[in-house]
């Protein structure tokens, strides 16, 4: 069964650092680009960040960018989101998700592929 | 490229057509365009990727078409099920980004 499980969110100090993790399994996870996104309580969805397959390629929005770092360890199957200097407005439901697509046993990934599979979300509060 | 949804909410009746649009600022690169939704308290499914191409496992009353800048994801025949917040999604080499949410309601 293919998974992806989140952890590490919570309540933080605006300033302050967190760390999330994403647990896959069910599916061949270093083979695949996976993504972040998040959304706002009431809000819509935004996109945060994605890594290649093997970490050589990474991509963060604007919002993010310089305060959030994505990686990943193939050997545990994880992903990971390192985020400092937090902000009220990084308050958000955090989702990982798959870039891929899989047909007949046989599965592709890039960033020309969109979000086929997603976790349940962690939740991180920035509030003093 | 900044996409963007319209309407913000639609109220329609079951067993009505709903068409959603997505226009985005600047073309959309080969097509790489999604659509997902999202039901209260869920976590949001792939519908149509490829701006056309129905995700494993989706009704084919869900319908994408479009290119360049303008994008439609039509229903043809809602089922209560159907009712919920349908997001557009660029993708591709560059930023991945979201348009911001079509609530489709009931009437």
């Amino acid at each position: 069964q293919v998974q992806l499980v989140e952890s590490g969110g919570g309540l933080v100090k605006p300033g302050g650092s967190l760390r999330l993790s994403c647990a896959a399994s069910g599916f061949a996870f270093s083979d695949f680009y996976m993504t972040w996104i998040r959304q706002a309580p009431g809000k819509g969805l935004e996109w945060v960040s994605y890594i290649s397959s093997s970490s050589s390629y990474k991509q963060y929005a604007d919002s993010v960018k310089g305060r959030f770092t994505i990686s990943r360890d193939n050997a545990k199957n994880s992903l990971y989101l390192q985020m400092n200097s937090l902000r009220a407005e990084d308050t958000a439901v955090y989702y990982c998700a798959r870039l891929g697509y899989c047909t007949g046993g046989s599965c592709y990934s890039s960033y020309y592929y969109a979000m086929d599979v997603w976790g349940q979300g962690t939740t991180v509060t920035v509030s003093s | 490229i900044v996409l963007t949804q319209s309407p913000g909410t639609l109220s329609l009746s079951p067993g009505e057509r709903a068409t959603l649009s997505c226009r985005a600022s600047q073309s959309v690169t080969s097509n790489y365009l999604a659509w997902y939704q999202q039901k209260p308290g869920q976590t949001p499914r792939l519908l149509i990727y490829g701006a056309s191409t129905r995700a494993t496992g989706i009704p084919d009353r869900f319908s994408g078409s479009g290119s360049g800048t303008d994008f439609t994801l039509t229903i043809s025949r809602l089922e209560p099920e159907d009712f919920a917040v349908y997001y557009c999604q660029k993708y591709g080499s560059s930023l991945h980004t979201f348009g911001q949410g079509t609530k489709l309601e009931i009437k």
